[in-house]
């Protein structure tokens, strides 16, 4: 079974902090998600990256950076943690026939 | 990317066949349908997916008729482990590997099953 693991499931930070949340896959997928969910919200993608050191930007990119250095971990970055941000963040990674696998989420609060 | 709109809620009770539709009217050529399920504090996890016709596994069907404006996802006999969230996304060609495909989901249908 394909597995994609997140590193924190619950994370509380301050504002301004830099967080990093984590997201490792082994099914060797060349695509990898990042999304949040907020409630009403549905998911809303924040960035992907389709190869290593790839990425393109999504709908809502402002406030995140990504690093893909390998290509079973892609990693979500906020460089300096607002209120708004906290959130559900959902990481996947896409297989050749498009189907997406997820991880288990971060929730993020941020004080 | 074609947009997606779906009912915000349903109800239905244990036992009955339930039908969600979406509507994209703006669905490409390219374009396929996927449906996902989520439980609370779970990441989405993939249903189905289509192009055209009908498509049938083990959990659900998926209906897309000719004009692909629109499809149903139908659920059989649901049960209350079918409370979730649902899906539906319309995307470009499932094997396209290149920059600029995205997955984009919308609100979801959230689906009570009573007793």
């Amino acid at each position: 079974d394909v597995k994609v693991t997140q590193s924190s499931r619950y994370l509380v930070k301050r504002t301004g902090e830099k967080v990093f949340l984590e997201c490792v896959q082994d099914m060797d997928h060349e695509n990898m998600f990042w999304y949040r969910q907020d409630p009403g919200l549905g998911l809303r993608l924040i960035y992907f990256s389709y190869d290593v050191k790839m990425k393109e930007k999504g709908d809502i990119p402002e406030g995140y950076s990504v690093s893909r250095e390998k290509k079973e971990r892609f990693s979500l970055i906020l460089e300096s943690a607002s209120t708004n941000q906290t959130s559900m963040y959902l990481c996947a990674s896409r297989t050749a026939d498009g189907e997406l696998f997820f991880g288990e989420g971060s929730r993020l609060t941020v004080l | 990317l074609a947009k997606t709109t779906q009912p915000i809620s349903m109800d239905s009770y244990e036992g009955q066949e339930v039908n969600i539709t979406c509507s994209h009217n703006n669905i490409a050529t390219n374009d396929y349908i996927t449906w996902y399920q989520q439980f609370p504090s779970q990441g989405p996890r993939f249903i189905i997916q289509g192009y055209k016709t009908k498509v049938t596994n083990e959990v659900a069907s998926l209906f897309i008729p000719a004009d692909r404006k629109s499809s149903t996802l139908s659920l059989p006999r649901v049960s209350l482990s079918d409370t979730a969230v649902y899906y539906c996304l319309v995307g470009d060609t499932p094997w396209a590997n290149t920059g600029g495909f995205k997955t984009i989901f919308g609100a979801g249908t959230r689906l009570f099953v009573k007793a």
